[in-house]
């Protein structure tokens, strides 16, 4: 079945620093959806990307849609503490009645020491 | 503003018990999802509801059921809880048709000892 593959699992940087974290897909997405997790919370919708090579940009978060619609990442410039807790990316499911489910990947925990 | 909101922050049950989390929204959304968060492992489909009474098994319903009598609730069923079934609990809506964003609640940390 469809596998949503998100590398690191875990990312530790200092305040300041750069972050990044990759989604891969098993197979092509229609769109990819962000989601953000801080710690005690519950997810929270960041962003959608439904274009092949779609870039958008939500102040210091860049969101990447990969040109096969395969690929994904999101990088945070020069972090902040508010910036830790689990990013998720997840895809639509293919095929049947998809009715919005997502495939969620594993999360990358992220903590800023400040 | 959109809400999603589970009945219990946390939960402590017995081996054994037949345990109810329950799940209201109040977008009037036809979805509706009960997913499973564990560490490392990410967020896994339990059910799934998109419309009333009508229910589908997501990756993992073994020793789950759910119920959708209303529009508004969905309510996942833990048969015969067991330590296995420890986890955070996530319930979530959406809207039917074209890529639309999911809202979730606040979720419910189960422990069956």
């Amino acid at each position: 079945g469809q596998q949503v593959m998100q590398i690191p699992q875990y990312q530790h940087v200092q305040e300041g620093e750069d972050f990044t974290t990759y989604c891969n897909s098993s197979t092509t997405l229609s769109n990819i959806q962000w989601y953000k997790q801080r710690p005690g919370g519950h997810p929270v919708f960041l962003i959608q990307l439904v274009k092949s090579g779609e870039v958008k940009k939500q102040k210091r978060l860049t969101f990447q849609f990969g040109e096969a619609k395969k690929n994904s990442s999101l990088h945070i410039t020069a972090t902040q503490t508010t910036d830790v807790g689990t990013y998720f990316c997840a895809g639509p499911r293919a095929g049947g009645t998809s009715y919005g489910k997502l495939t969620f990947g594993q999360g990358t925990i992220l903590t800023v020491h400040p | 503003d959109v809400k999603v909101t589970q009945s219990s922050r946390y939960l402590v049950k017995r081996t054994g018990e037949k345990v109810f989390l329950e799940c209201v929204q109040d977008m009037d959304h036809e979805n509706m999802f009960w997913y499973r968060q564990d560490p490392g492992l990410g967020l896994r489909l339990i059910y799934f509801s998109y419309d009333v009474k009508m229910k589908e098994k997501g990756d993992i319903p073994e020793g789950y059921s759910v119920s959708r009598e209303k529009k508004e609730r969905f309510s996942l069923i833990l048969e015969s809880a067991s330590t296995n079934q420890t986890s955070m609990y996530l319930c979530a809506s959406s809207l039917t048709g074209g890529p639309t964003e999911a809202f979730f609640g606040q979720g419910t940390r189960l422990t069956v000892v």
